[in-house]
Parts: structure tokens; sequence; C-alpha cells
């Protein structure tokens, strides 16, 4: 079964401060990667993808992807209280064009 | 407005009782799935349809039925409710990348 691995969290950053997602996957030929962001009662909505390794910035997020290591990131900067939501971790697993595998995301709370 | 919608958005029903929720997107996207969102188990897929009359298996399949009669409708059906599929249900719909579009979500309690 492949699996994509999250802490569940909470992770409690103050405002103004980095948060540091991380998410791991257990197939070695995943290729693309996505995050998504949730707020409680509603649905998910992209934030951002990456597929080759290294750093991918976008405003004041930035993915990372290590695929020797098999771990992708999402830094959040400059954290604000409306970014409290649970992050999740999607991957596209080798041999699976038509499917996404979630991770069960990690909670984010950012304080004043 | 590009969207998905699903109707209803809250059910609560009883064991056994046939149910349909319906999904339609206007994007004219050809790929649309539906996935349930349990607490600790993320988002796990159902079903999927890569076209019209073209459907498929996801990883938790068993319950539950889908038609894909037409490109922008893609309902989901539970011939028979039981309580292990209380459940947040989203439908989402992508066109030729990966990146999903998600609908609202519908809150389904079996009783």
């Amino acid at each position: 079964q492949k699996e994509v691995e999250q802490n569940s969290g909470p992770l409690s950053v103050p405002e103004g401060a980095i948060a540091s997602l991380n998410c791991t996957y257990s197939d070695r030929g995943s290729q693309s990667f996505f995050w998504y962001r949730q707020y409680s009662g509603k649905s998910p909505e992209l934030i951002m993808f990456i597929y080759s390794n290294g750093d991918k910035e976008d405003g004041r997020f930035t993915a990372q992807l290590n695929k020797a290591s098999q771990y992708v990131s999402l830094l959040i900067r400059d954290s604000q209280p409306s970014d409290s939501a649970t992050y999740l971790c999607a991957v596209n697993p080798s041999g699976g064009y038509n499917k996404l595998i979630f991770g069960a995301g990690t909670r984010l709370a950012v304080h004043p | 407005e590009a969207q998905v919608t699903q109707n209803p958005r809250y059910l609560i029903t009883v064991t056994g009782k046939k149910l349909t929720v319906t999904c339609s997107q206007n994007m004219n996207h050809e790929y649309m799935s539906w996935y349930r969102q349990d607490p600790g188990l993320g988002l796990r897929q159902i079903y999927y349809s890569m076209n019209v009359e073209v459907t498929d298996k996801g990883d938790v399949p068993e319950g539950y039925k889908v038609s894909r009669k037409e490109k922008r409708n893609f309902p989901l059906i539970l011939e028979s409710p039981s309580p292990n599929q209380t459940s947040l249900y989203f439908c989402a719909s992508r066109d030729r990348g990966l990146q999903l579009d998600f609908g609202p979500g519908t809150r389904l309690t079996v009783t």
C-alpha cells in the first residue's frame, strides 16, 4: 500500500514566524506532489504543486522536494492567523496517473 | 463562476435507505472523482471517471456505485447505507493536469 505520512499536529507557531510542514511518501517512483489547504468545514484548495527536486516559491509559500529522501515540505513565511488550517500533502504515485494519494493532514495554528 | 457543486450538503439517514449524492461541474472537465474524508485517515478515493460512460474503482469502492451518463454529472449512489459510511464526502474534477477542484462537501450521517 502506497502511503503518504504527515504529522497530525497541531503545529503551533506565533504570528510572523515560519511554519514548516513535512510529508513523507513511500513510493519512490512518485512524480508529482501537491499541497492543499483545508479550513475547518471547507473543501481542500490547492496551494502549490512541485514536480522537480529543489524549491519552488510562490509568495509566502515555498515547496521543497527531495526525491532521494522521499519527502516534500511546505514552508509558510510570515505566518498569519488566517493561515490556521489543515494542510494536506498529496502524491501522484508511479503508475497511477488517475489518482492522488492524500496524507491525513497537519493542523497548523498561528497565534497572534 | 467555474465550480463543482454537490447536493445535499448535509444528510442524516437510516441504515438501508438508498440515497444519491449529486455532483455537477461546469468546467467541461473530463475527469471526476469521489473521495471520503475521515479523521486520521485523510481523503480516500471511492470511484473516478475518465469520461462519459467510463468509471473505475478507487481505493474504497465497497458499498458505493457511480454513473457518468453526462460529462458534467457524476452522482454517488449508496444502495444500502451502513453506519460505517458516515463520513464527509467530496466530489472533485480536473482538466488534463492533476490539480483537483473540489466541491463543497456532503456530510453524511447514517444511523
